[in-house]
Parts: C-alpha cells; structure tokens; sequence
C-alpha cells in the first residue's frame, strides 16, 4: 500500500527566504508525481506534475524534483512572498492503468512573514 | 474554460438523513474522481468515474455512492449519516492528453453533520 510522507508538517519563515518542501514515498512504481496548494477552506491548485521519467518541473519561482529510486520528491520555492502561504501537498498517482486515484501526503503548513 | 464546479458549497444535516452532491467537470473531462478531507485522515479517495462507469473505488463503507451521467457530470450520495462524515468534500476531473493527466480540483463542498 502506497504511504505518502510530507516533511516538515509546518513551517514558518520571513518573507524573501528560498525554502524546501519534502515529500517521501514508500511504493516507487509511480506513474507520476504533482504537487499541490491549498489555501484555506478551498480546493486544490495544481502548481507541478512530475511524470516518473522526469528529474525536475519548474514554473516561475517554483521548482519541484524527483528521485524515484528513493522515493523521494522536493518542492523548491525561491524568494518566499506572504502570498505564498498555504497548504503544499504533494499527490502519487500509482499507475498509468489505475485511472486517476491519487494517493496524498498530509501536507506541509507554510505561513511566510511578511 | 470554466473550472470544477461543485454545488452545494456548503451544507449542514443531520445524523441519518441522506445527502447528495453535484460537480461538473471542466468541459470535454471524461473522468471525475472524489475525495473526502478532514484534520485527522487528510485527503482520501473516494472513487472515481470514467465514462459513467466506477473506475476505482477506495476504502469506504457502500453508505457511500456515486454515479456519472452521459454530460460527466457526478453526483455523490451519502446515506445515513454520521457525525464522522463531516469533512470537505473534492471532486477533480481530468483529461488524458496522451502525454500526461494533471487533475483539476474543485473548490468542494464542506458537510457538517450535527
């Protein structure tokens, strides 16, 4: 069975600070690997998806990496700004033939201070 | 395009009685899967729908049911209900591109049951 792990469970930092969000995985055969953030009370926002043959995604400030072998992805957020706090969850999907179903971490509690 | 729709947004019942929820998908999405949100079990698959028929289905009691009609639309039913079912309620819906899926989520339906 699939266990998604999100490290560090919060984490608070003043504003212009470059930041690592880590995501572990306990079942390596994924198909691919998306991060997530979620404001309060709202739906999720897609930021990065990361097929399995892939090493790294970007978008603007936003950088995420993946390390199958070891089960392991990083989400690297650069310049940290108060608009970026948030809920940054990160989601496996197991397979290409297992339809959508994504399998999700706990999520990481970011407040970035202005 | 218009994104995920989800109607309620909000709803309160009470223990026993019956609920049903509605989401769109983002036109031309074939696949809606449903996911159920609280502080102490984070985000956990409900099933999904492909073509109106269950895809997948994760570990939840058959109180819990949904269909998907000829449009894509889905709804979800909860029957009888329990204190434990309050939670946020997501739908996502995606499309294979042939390359990739990335899902879509809606903004949900939060479900207090007193």
């Amino acid at each position: 069975k699939q266990e998604v792990t999100q490290i560090p469970a919060a984490l608070s930092v003043p504003e212009g600070e470059n930041l690592v969000l880590n995501c572990s995985f306990t079942d390596s055969a994924i198909y691919n690997l998306q991060w997530f953030r979620q404001d309060p009370g709202k739906g999720l926002t897609s930021l990065l998806l990361i097929q399995s043959s892939q090493r790294e995604q970007t978008s603007g400030r936003l950088n995420a990496s993946l390390d199958k072998s070891s089960g392991r992805s990083t989400l690297y957020i650069a310049a940290s700004q108060p608009g970026d706090s948030a809920t940054y969850l990160c989601a496996v999907k197991r397979g290409e033939t297992s339809g959508s179903r994504l399998t999700f971490g706990e999520g990481t509690q970011l407040t970035v201070n202005p | 395009k218009a994104g995920v729709t989800q109607t309620p947004r909000y709803l309160i019942k009470t223990r026993g009685q019956q609920v049903t929820l509605s989401c769109s998908p983002i036109s031309g999405h074939r696949s809606v899967s449903w996911y159920q949100q609280t502080p102490g079990q984070g985000l956990q698959f409900l099933f999904e729908y492909f073509s109106e028929t269950q895809r997948n289905k994760g570990n939840f009691p058959g109180r819990f049911s949904g269909r998907q009609f000829s449009n894509s639309r889905s709804e979800m039913n909860v029957s009888t209900l329990e204190l434990g079912d309050s939670a946020l309620y997501l739908c996502a819906s995606s499309s294979w591109t042939g390359v990739q899926e990335t899902q879509y989520f809606g903004p949900g339906t939060r479900l207090l049951v007193l």
